[in-house]
């Protein structure tokens, strides 16, 4: 089974709106931490947020949120005030159970374009 | 802070060619991993070290696949001898263990292409 399922391909949102990326995860694990990163077209992978599954609030940094369900086992990243740089390839990661170091499984990104 | 350092950021060879790919990872951190991406698999695990051991090489797809890291400033990954389908984008990463909240810092990648 997947462990990191993004189910959006390509989405599409008009500049200074809001969207979000869907992100639902699978994992036996009590404690996990899930990331996302943005990748433009310039390839570098870009750290954006963090939530880990002990967290009891929602993450933020700046425009970015990430609306963590976890019952539903959804973490999904909140873009608000969408700006033409955010157009580029999103992943979602997880990092699975604890130990001094852990390998993050990303999932197949959602491709955002915003429009002027 | 320099980030994390790959070299080269492209690579183009002939097929049946010995390939290294090398990164340094930001100092201070203890885990360093590398990916591939492609069109096919998206983004994959390879290996990955912890205290410049390493811990998982699950991911290497075979025996042309070698990973290495001599000291905590350094590591490769190479490929030998090189084949078409290893064409792709490696990713090495690396990230301080002894925080949970900070997510893993990616190089710049290096773009490899087999002919």
């Amino acid at each position: 089974a997947q462990k990191i399922t993004q189910t959006q391909p390509g989405m599409f949102v008009q500049e200074k709106e809001a969207v979000t990326l869907d992100c639902t995860y699978d994992t036996s694990d009590q404690s996990y931490g899930l990331f996302w990163y943005k990748q433009p077209s310039s390839g570098e992978m870009i750290f954006l947020i963090y939530q880990g599954s002990y967290d009891e609030q929602n993450a933020t940094e700046g425009r970015y949120s990430l609306n963590f369900q976890k019952a539903r086992k959804s973490a999904n990243l909140v873009i608000s005030a969408s700006q033409l740089g955010d157009s580029a390839m999103y992943f979602c990661a997880m990092r699975e159970g604890t130990g001094s170091a852990r390998q993050l499984t990303f999932g197949s990104g959602t491709q955002l374009t915003v429009l002027p | 802070d320099a980030g994390v350092i790959q070299s080269p950021r492209h690579e183009v060879t002939e097929m049946g060619q010995e390939v290294t790919l090398r990164c340094k990872p930001i100092s201070g951190h203890n885990s360093l991993f590398w990916y591939r991406q492609t069109m096919m698999r998206g983004l994959e695990l390879l290996i990955y070290f912890n205290n410049n051991v390493p811990i998982d090489d699950s991911g290497m797809p075979e025996d042309r696949f070698s990973a290495k890291m001599p000291n905590a400033s350094f590591s490769t990954l190479k490929i030998q001898p090189s084949e078409p389908r290893d064409s792709a984008v490696y990713f090495c990463a690396s990230r301080d263990t002894g925080r949970w909240d900070y997510g893993y810092t990616f190089g710049s990648g290096t773009r490899l292409t087999v002919v």
